[in-house]
């Protein structure tokens, strides 16, 4: 089945510079990864999501990008802010109809 | 739209006992996603249902976990007896899926559980 790894699990940057979480997968059949964020007590949201056809996607802060030769997805936030701090998870599927599994997750925490 | 809820929000009970955790759908949703979340393994999947219909379960722990969904806007988790490594956070999610093409997983807020 499938296995994420996300690096690191944890992540503290000055507020304003920018953060990068990055993860694998290990199943070629894959071709959905979403991102998620979790703050403390709540259940994950997600933020964005990027299908194999494309090799990168932003929006405003934030962007992914996709290798899928190379089973590496990342996650770039730029100009963080105190509210950037959460747990941000990584997660691949076939498709977006399949079952979706989660990489262990990044603590970033955003110092002002 | 209210979102996913579930309940209880937080349960603590005796090694032995019976829980059972419940979860209502947002309406028109035809996804139903069952996760775990431990400091040590994360969120892992336990089973999903498609238009009420289980279709992958091979998370599930072993056979002291089952999970029903008789309808649409309902499903329940039971753990039957629990122990205390079932302490955890569970979380119910459901999803629009095949209907608008989107993968986005709608969470509740999660249903504590601590067995002592």
């Amino acid at each position: 089945g499938e296995n994420v790894e996300q690096h690191p699990s944890t992540l503290s940057v000055q507020e304003g510079d920018s953060a990068v979480i990055k993860c694998t997968y290990s199943d070629s059949a894959s071709n959905y990864f979403p991102w998620y964020k979790q703050e403390l007590g709540k259940g994950p949201q997600l933020i964005i999501d990027i299908r194999s056809n494309v090799g990168e996607k932003k929006d405003q802060r934030i962007a992914v990008t996709l290798n899928k030769t190379a089973k590496h997805f990342s996650l770039h936030i730029t100009e963080t802010q105190p509210e950037d701090s959460a747990v941000y998870f990584c997660a691949a599927a076939e498709t977006s109809y399949d079952k979706v599994i989660f990489g262990p997750g990044t603590s970033l925490s955003v110092i002002p | 739209d209210a979102g996913v809820i579930q309940s209880p929000r937080h349960e603590v009970t005796e090694m032995g006992q019976e829980v059972t955790l419940r979860c209502k759908p947002i309406s028109g949703h035809n996804s139903l996603f069952w996760y775990r979340q431990t400091m040590m393994r994360g969120l892992e999947l336990l089973i999903y249902f498609n238009n009420n219909v289980p279709i992958d379960d091979s998370g599930m722990p072993e056979d002291r976990f089952s999970a029903k969904m008789p309808n649409a806007s309902f499903s329940t988790l039971k753990i039957q007896p629990s122990e205390p490594r079932d302490s955890a956070v569970y979380f119910c999610a459901s999803s629009p899926r095949r209907d608008t093409n989107t993968g986005e997983l709608f969470f509740g807020e999660g249903s504590r559980l601590t067995v002592l």
